[in-house]
């Protein structure tokens, strides 16, 4: 099955701790993002790579990295988790930037205490 | 700037139409999207438009767009309770990233 899956689904997390969310798509897909989701202020990209070792930064990158060493994963890397990056994130995958919409991971939500 | 917007709740009595509004900014945008999001769940493709074109059926969803006006709705018709969550609509923006509404929550009562 064509898939995104993220893990974990649930991290409760505390501050200064470092974590990973690990993104991994099946479908050979070159472009990748990252989005965050708060209520009322919808998804914000947070960082995207258009191909291997190709990454740039989005709307609201502060405080993530990520990494494309391999086609199928694309982490978000938390360095130094704060409480305003508890939230719903979401990976994306498409075959290209301009394919018809995109393929969405579940999602993972992530409190930082 | 790119922005999105859309109102925030619907509510619609069951087997009645729903009609979801949005308007966006960018006037380049190449397709327009409707996602939907059910509770704990990711967010589903339900429908794209291309720029060019005025109006898209597919089954219950019927997509409007009126690009002089920059204005984008979703209408399903027959609307069932299954039909209950968020609709975000979405836009092509620069820097390859869609661009999201805020999102309408819709609650179908029975």
């Amino acid at each position: 099955e064509a898939q995104v899956t993220q893990n974990p689904r649930y991290l409760i997390t505390v501050t200064g701790k470092k974590l990973t969310v690990t993104c991994s798509q099946n479908m050979n897909h070159e472009y990748m993002s990252w989005y965050r989701q708060d209520p009322g202020l919808g998804l914000r990209q947070i960082y995207y790579s258009m191909n291997v070792e190709v990454t740039d930064k989005g709307d609201v990158p502060e405080g993530y990295k990520v990494s494309r060493k391999e086609k199928r994963n694309f982490p978000l890397i938390l360095e130094s988790p704060s409480p305003n990056q508890t939230s719903l994130y979401f990976c994306a995958s498409s075959l290209s930037q301009a394919s018809y919409g995109y393929t969405f991971g579940s999602g993972t939500r992530l409190t930082v205490v | 700037g790119e922005d999105v917007e859309q109102s925030l709740f619907l509510s619609v009595r069951e087997g009645d139409s729903s009609v979801i509004n949005c308007t966006y900014t960018d006037s380049s945008s190449t397709y327009l999207y409707w996602y939907k999001q059910e509770p704990g769940a990711g967010l589903q493709l339900l429908t794209y438009i291309f720029s060019n074109m005025d109006m898209k059926q597919d089954q219950r969803l019927t997509v409007l767009l009126n690009k002089k006006d920059k204005h984008l709705s979703l209408r399903i018709a027959d609307t069932q309770t299954g039909d209950s969550a968020i609709y975000f609509c979405a836009e092509d923006g620069s820097s390859y990233k869609l661009i999201f509404g805020s999102g309408t929550r819709l609650l179908v009562r029975p």
